[in-house]
């Protein structure tokens, strides 16, 4: 069965910082994996969705790459704004089934 | 442009009660997909339907029932509510299939749930 780990589960940082979110997948047949968003109360907002052939993909201040060999992608986020705060989600998209990482939660401190 | 619909935002019922939860979209996706999301759980895929007419189960579909009699509609059903089956429930919606290369989804808001 496909794994898909994020980590760390809570990350808390101040203004400005940027940083790597994690997300790391045990099957190496990945189709594409997609990142999303997920405000307290909310649905998940999709930010960057990244096939098997690319290695990443920016939009804004975001850039998600995707490395098959060691099963891993990562979103960076640069100069991360209090606007940043939510829960970040990754989902591995196996083409037969789609599997959802438990998400870290980011707190950008003003 | 109202994408992903669900409705009620928030419910409440006791053991053994029914209730019908509601998704509808308006971008002609074919795919549409029920998740349930709990603490420590992620989100889990309850049933799924890859166009009018038709409904697959998913990772946890038992207690749950589903319709897609329209194509921007999908149903999901609890015939007989359980505390277990207290969680947030999130509709999505997909263009392509699940191994699309052009797939991703789209969320409703989802629907707070709360079996006593």
């Amino acid at each position: 069965k496909q794994e898909v780990t994020q980590i760390p589960a809570a990350l808390s940082v101040p203004e400005g910082e940027n940083l790597v979110l994690n997300c790391s997948f045990t099957d190496s047949a990945i189709y594409n994996l997609q990142w999303f968003r997920q405000d307290p109360g909310k649905g998940l907002t999709s930010l960057l969705l990244i096939q098997s052939s690319q290695r990443e993909q920016t939009s804004g201040r975001l850039n998600a790459s995707l490395d098959k060999s060691s099963g891993r992608s990562t979103l960076y986020i640069a100069a991360s704004q209090p606007g940043d705060s939510a829960t970040y989600l990754c989902r591995f998209n196996a083409g037969n089934m789609l599997t959802f990482g438990g998400g870290t939660r980011l707190m950008v401190k003003p | 442009n109202a994408g992903v619909t669900q409705t009620p935002k928030f419910r409440v019922l006791k053991t053994g009660q029914s209730m019908t939860l509601l998704c509808a979209q308006d971008m002609n996706h074919e795919y549409m997909y029920w998740y349930r999301q709990d603490p420590g759980m992620g989100l889990r895929l309850i049933h799924y339907s890859v166009g009018e007419g038709t409904t697959a189960k998913g990772e946890v579909p038992d207690g749950y029932n589903v319709s897609r009699l329209k194509k921007q509609n999908f149903l999901l059903g609890l015939e007989s509510a359980a505390p277990s089956q207290t969680s947030v429930y999130f509709c999505a919606s997909s263009y392509s299939h699940l191994g699309g290369r052009d797939s991703p989804l789209h969320f409703g808001n989802g629907t707070r749930l709360t079996v006593t």
